[in-house]
């Protein structure tokens, strides 16, 4: 069945340091692939979504890539900030969640 | 800000109470979801409803009962929860709706969550 499995954490980063997580999946068909962020206290929005194999998604400052070849879509920014700390979740379509990813960003 | 918007945000009830928690959406879409998140976990779904039609229950106790009452609108009923059902409820909607074996392209639209405690 579909499936998604996404990099354990917590991630400490320092201010402006380089940020990977890693997300791989498992999927019949080709479905969507999301990023989603959560703050503390709140719900899930959209990061970011690629549609078919090679799109790139982006906003704020992250990307990533739907790689049909290597089943990833991992998550990356150049810079992170202490306003990135949050979770993060992978997602395969709007039913198979990974079980995120908390990224703490120092000052 | 959020266009689905979830009341209450907050809900403290007893094992013998009824209570409801209310979810509203003004964007037009035609699928609406109930999803449940403990601590520290990704969220599961729990029911999907399709042009205001149950779609989908994920074998969730009878305890939890949803009700679409219009295409805006998604209702959740709680009656003798017990203390592990203590979770941050989410609901969201989408534009499409769609089956698990069918894949989806379109996006989850969440709310922030009501936040259930049950004594």
């Amino acid at each position: 069945g579909d499936s998604v499995t996404q990099m354990e954490g917590p991630v400490t980063l320092s201010e402006e340091a380089f940020l990977t997580i890693n997300c791989t999946y498992t999927a019949t068909g080709y479905p969507s692939l999301f990023w989603y962020v959560q703050y503390p206290g709140e719900g899930l929005q959209l990061l970011l979504k690629a549609t078919k194999a090679d799109d790139k998604g982006s906003n704020k400052g992250f990307e990533a890539t739907y790689r049909k070849e290597t089943t990833s879509f991992h998550l990356e920014k150049g810079s992170v900030q202490v306003s990135d700390s949050a979770v993060y979740f992978c997602a395969l379509g709007k039913f198979y969640f990974g079980s995120g990813t908390k990224l703490n960003v120092k000052p | 800000d959020t266009e689905v918007t979830q009341t209450p945000k907050h809900l403290v009830m007893g094992m013998t109470n009824k209570k409801s928690l209310k979810c509203e959406q003004h964007m037009g879409h035609r699928a609406m979801y109930w999803y449940k998140q403990k601590a520290k976990k990704p969220p599961e779904l729990m029911f999907v409803y399709s042009y205001e039609k149950l779609s989908i229950n994920e074998s969730v106790p009878s305890r939890f009962s949803p009700e679409c009452p219009n295409s805006s609108l998604l209702n959740l009923h709680l009656h003798a929860l017990q203390p592990e059902d203590s979770a941050l409820y989410l609901c969201a909607s989408s534009q499409a709706p769609s089956l698990p074996e069918g894949g989806s392209t379109g996006e989850l639209f969440f709310g922030e969550g009501s936040r259930l405690t049950v004594l």
